[in-house]
């Protein structure tokens, strides 16, 4: 398997531009997480799924941010519009338990 | 509030040496304790993880110990070798949610 895939790898946008990061998951995971990494917080469990299903957004920061998971293969993250504290590394993971979960190699979302 | 509490912030280690970076919580109800390393440029990667009903697990280099007391855990890297330089991170699970530390950066020197 080639692990989690994220893409794009990095994304440079403007402020109040839309950006879409996507994730496809390890085949056969039932749980597909979203995390966001910067300096100041480190590692933010922003949202997850379980069965494509969101179980728990609240660390999802503003009504800016949005995820959706339309099938088992395919997950996205939208930030609408985009301000430049959202510059960060965005990472999907996915585990088959909600334990030892497998990261894909992030997006580094830089808004300018 | 940051639920599980990981320090130092940065470790320096020469190479041979012995790194410990130690991790503490709160919540009684996680139940599955997980070290995280990190390479620049990557995601994090599953080290070790322990349960707390055993104190201590091996693997290689790596161990984990866990005092469910004290609510401790900590890692220690035996033989630290110049590529163990990454960040580590400590993670507390209850089941269906992680939380992480802020993470240690170490560095093994020559």
């Amino acid at each position: 398997d080639a692990g989690v895939i994220q893409s794009p790898r990095h994304e440079v946008t403007e402020m109040g531009q839309e950006v879409t990061l996507r994730c496809k998951p390890i085949s056969g995971h039932d749980y597909l997480f979203w995390y966001r990494q910067t300096m100041m917080r480190g590692l933010e469990l922003l949202i997850y799924f379980n069965n494509n299903v969101p179980i728990d957004d609240s660390g999802m920061p503003e009504d800016r941010f949005s995820a959706k998971m339309p099938n088992a293969s395919f997950s996205t993250l939208k930030i609408q519009p985009s301000e430049p504290r959202d510059s960060a590394v965005y990472f999907c993971a996915s585990s088959l338990y909600p334990t030892e979960a497998f990261f894909g190699q992030g997006t580094r979302l830089t808004v300018v | 509030q940051q639920q599980v509490k990981q320090s130092p912030q940065s470790l320096i280690v020469q190479k041979g040496g012995i790194s410990i970076i130690n991790c503490a919580y709160e919540n009684t109800a996680f139940d599955y304790f997980p070290w995280y390393q990190q390479f620049p440029g990557k995601g994090p990667a599953l080290l070790i993880a322990i349960r707390p009903d055993v104190s201590e697990k091996k693997e290689g280099r790596f161990t984990i110990s866990f005092n469910k007391s004290a609510k401790q855990f900590s890692l220690h890297i035996m033989d630290s070798q110049p590529g163990d330089s990454a960040t580590y991170f400590c993670a507390a699970s209850t089941g269906n949610q992680f939380y992480f530390g802020t993470g240690t950066s170490l560095t093994v020197i020559p």
